[in-house]
């Protein structure tokens, strides 16, 4: 069965550390992977897709097929950055995307 | 085109009520799709359309459920005779083609009450 975990449902991290947010996914093919964003009252949102292979905000996702992750990840954090993170597999034939739990990422000052 | 809207953005209604929600994509996303996320949670697929036609349903979606997109633009999503477990925020996506980024509403929220 196709499956995203997010271990974590909080991270917290001080401003300037580096931040890892965790997804595993289950999948027999090859997948299309997606982090998503949700901000303070604000939408569901894109960040970046593995297939771009994109750095955006300073955030990098390296797909890891052995060990079927796809680890979020950021060298120095900022308060900014403070938001709901989702994990998310498109499923090629299927339509749909799955999402993950989601990790609240909070930046202390 | 500001992106996809959805009304109303909340809802409280008694227990047995129905209800209908509404999604506007953008212009030019042929797919649309229903998600439902409630506390804790990621949102969780319900169903999607390629145009018109509606291509898959979850088994989360009841009977009591109905989603419509006449034309192939904006879409409905009816929930017959509410129950408190219907609680939750419905979410609205499109896109342009499979894979591709899933451009979100802001939802409604519907408290059944």
């Amino acid at each position: 069965a196709q499956r995203v975990t997010q271990p974590e449902k909080l991270l917290s991290v001080f401003k300037g550390a580096p931040v890892e947010l965790k997804c595993n996914y289950s999948y027999s093919g090859s997948p299309e992977l997606f982090w998503y964003v949700q901000y303070s009252r604000q939408r569901l949102q894109l960040l970046l897709r593995h297939i771009s292979r994109e750095s955006i905000k300073g955030f990098t996702a390296d797909l890891n097929k052995g060990e079927t992750s796809f680890h979020l990840k950021k060298p120095f954090a900022q308060e900014e950055d403070s938001a709901m993170y989702y994990c998310a597999l498109s499923v090629k034939g299927t339509y749909k995307y799955i999402f993950g739990t989601g990790t609240r990422l909070k930046v202390l000052a | 085109d500001t992106g996809v809207s959805q009304n109303p953005r909340h809802k409280i209604t008694k227990r047995g009520q129905n209800v209908t929600f509404r999604c506007d994509p953008i212009s030019e996303h042929n797919r649309l799709y229903w998600y439902r996320q409630t506390l804790g949670q990621g949102p969780e697929f319900l169903t999607y359309f390629q145009n018109e036609a509606q291509l898959e349903k979850s088994r989360l979606l009841s009977d009591r459920f109905s989603a419509e997109r006449p034309k192939g633009s904006f879409s409905t999503l009816e929930i017959q005779r509410t129950e408190q477990g219907d609680s939750a925020m419905y979410l609205c996506a499109s896109s342009f083609a499979e894979g591709t980024e899933a451009f979100f509403g802001q939802g409604t929220r519907l408290t059944v009450v």
